[in-house]
């Protein structure tokens, strides 16, 4: 089946600092999705794109659908320490699909 | 406010006991899920519902059960054949189950065993 590809695992950054993310697959998928866990807590849909080369803002953040359809990209601009949590890209290969999860990538923002 | 309640936050199984884990949601959303999450692991599909009255096994269905008896209410039981129950469980739901639309999801149930 379709796999999404999230890496490294865990991410540390100094607070203040931009951070790139990236999801990448070798299926083509016709929409990403970006959410945000919080611990204990269900994920939050960040952003969501529909289109190849779509760049979509949600303040800080800014996440691009791949031109070649097979990768995606999450940005969050000057981190603060509530940007610590998981982050997890997901996306849809058809119309009739399931949605598959990347495994995420855990944020860490040092004061 | 609109949005999907999962009860209870934290859930305790004994050995061979059934549990059943609530959702509900007041998004006049059609299609819901059901997704397990272990530490460090995507989301994993165990079941879904396009309608009410119909349902389909995900990825990973063997040992719970689901009913869709109303639009706004999906209730996922997690049977004594489920050996490794212990996870973190979301329920999640959409407008419609095509058509590429994003997932929102509850708060999550803990299950843990006894």
């Amino acid at each position: 089946g379709q796999q999404l590809n999230q890496s490294p695992q865990s991410m540390f950054i100094q607070e203040g600092e931009d951070v790139s993310m990236n999801c990448t697959s070798s299926s083509i998928f016709n929409t990403w999705l970006w959410y945000k866990q919080d611990p204990g807590e269900g994920p939050v849909l960040l952003i969501a794109l529909y289109k190849a080369g779509e760049l979509t803002s949600n303040g800080r953040l800014t996440a691009q659908f791949g031109i070649t359809r097979k990768d995606s990209f999450l940005n969050i601009s000057a981190s603060i320490p509530s940007d610590v949590g998981i982050y997890f890209c997901a996306g849809y290969t058809g119309a009739n699909s399931k949605l598959t999860f990347g495994k995420g990538i855990t944020l860490s923002v040092r004061p | 406010d609109g949005g999907i309640t999962q009860s209870p936050k934290y859930l305790f199984r004994k050995e061979g006991q059934n549990v059943t884990l609530s959702c509900e949601q007041n998004l006049n959303h059609d299609a819901m899920y059901w997704y397990r999450q272990d530490p460090g692991q995507g989301l994993r599909l165990i079941y879904y519902s396009q309608i009410v009255n119909d349902f389909q096994k995900g990825d990973i269905a063997e040992g719970y059960s689901v009913s869709r008896e109303k639009k706004e209410s999906f209730p996922l039981t997690v049977t004594s054949a489920q050996k490794n129950p212990t996870a973190f469980y979301l329920c999640a739901s959409s407008i419609t189950s095509g058509a590429y639309q994003p997932q929102h999801f509850g708060d999550g149930t803990r299950l843990s065993i006894l």
